[in-house]
């Protein structure tokens, strides 16, 4: 069974800070992978994903994930992060065949001081 | 776009009581669907998850049960409803394909008293 695990539950920047969430996922084959995020208030959604080609993989709002095989590691980055990025984060994976089901990391709380 | 209607957005509920939350879709046809529980720091557990009508997979052994009567209609029950139920409940759809993304609903926090 796949396992998703993000390591930073809670982190807390200032503005202008980088920013660099961890993500290891277990299965050993090819994997499908996913950030979402969820604003206060909001539903989840989809911030980027990675399926196959280039390993690093540019989302919305100047996120950025890289794909490292060889570490099972799918990690999300941003240079410079700002108020409006204070939201819930979530690494999820699914195999590339049979029921697709999503597992999902148990997710970061990040916040954004101005 | 496919679009996702969860309803209510928040409910209260005695123990014992009987629950109903509904999730319909819009917007695109034969979905796959989802029911997960999200919980603070413990991410999203799933619950329930369909691929068509009348087909429901459980994940998760508990005192929830889930229905889909109609192809974009997928529902979450309960008939005595206990304190441990309460939570935060996702309505998510996808197309079954391995690199296609979930959608997911606004949710309905429940509060079991």
């Amino acid at each position: 069974a796949q396992s998703v695990s993000q390591h930073n539950h809670h982190v807390i920047l200032s503005e202008a800070a980088s920013l660099e969430l961890g993500c290891n996922y277990s299965y050993g084959g090819t994997v499908n992978l996913f950030w979402y995020v969820q604003y206060p208030g909001q539903h989840l959604q989809l911030l980027l994903k990675y399926f196959s080609g280039d390993p690093l993989v540019k989302g919305i709002k100047g996120f950025e994930a890289e794909f490292i095989k060889s570490k099972f590691s799918f990690n999300l980055r941003k240079p410079s992060v700002q108020w409006s990025d204070t939201a819930e984060y979530f690494c999820a994976t699914t195999p590339p065949r049979g029921s697709y089901i999503p597992t999902f990391g148990r997710g970061t709380s990040l916040i954004v001081h101005p | 776009s496919q679009t996702i209607h969860q309803w209510p957005a928040t409910l209260v509920q005695p123990v014992g009581s009987p629950l109903s939350l509904e999730c319909t879709v819009e917007g695109t046809s034969n979905p796959n669907l989802y029911w997960y529980r999200q919980a603070a720091g413990r991410g999203l557990q799933l619950l329930f998850y369909s691929v068509g009508i009348g087909q429901i997979s459980s994940e998760v052994p508990q005192n929830l049960s889930a229905s889909r009567p109609q192809d974009r209609q997928f529902i979450l029950s309960s008939k005595k409803l206990l304190l441990s139920d309460s939570g935060f409940y996702l309505c998510a759809q996808g197309q079954g394909v391995g690199n296609s993304p979930l959608h997911f609903g606004n949710g309905t926090r429940l509060t079991v008293t």
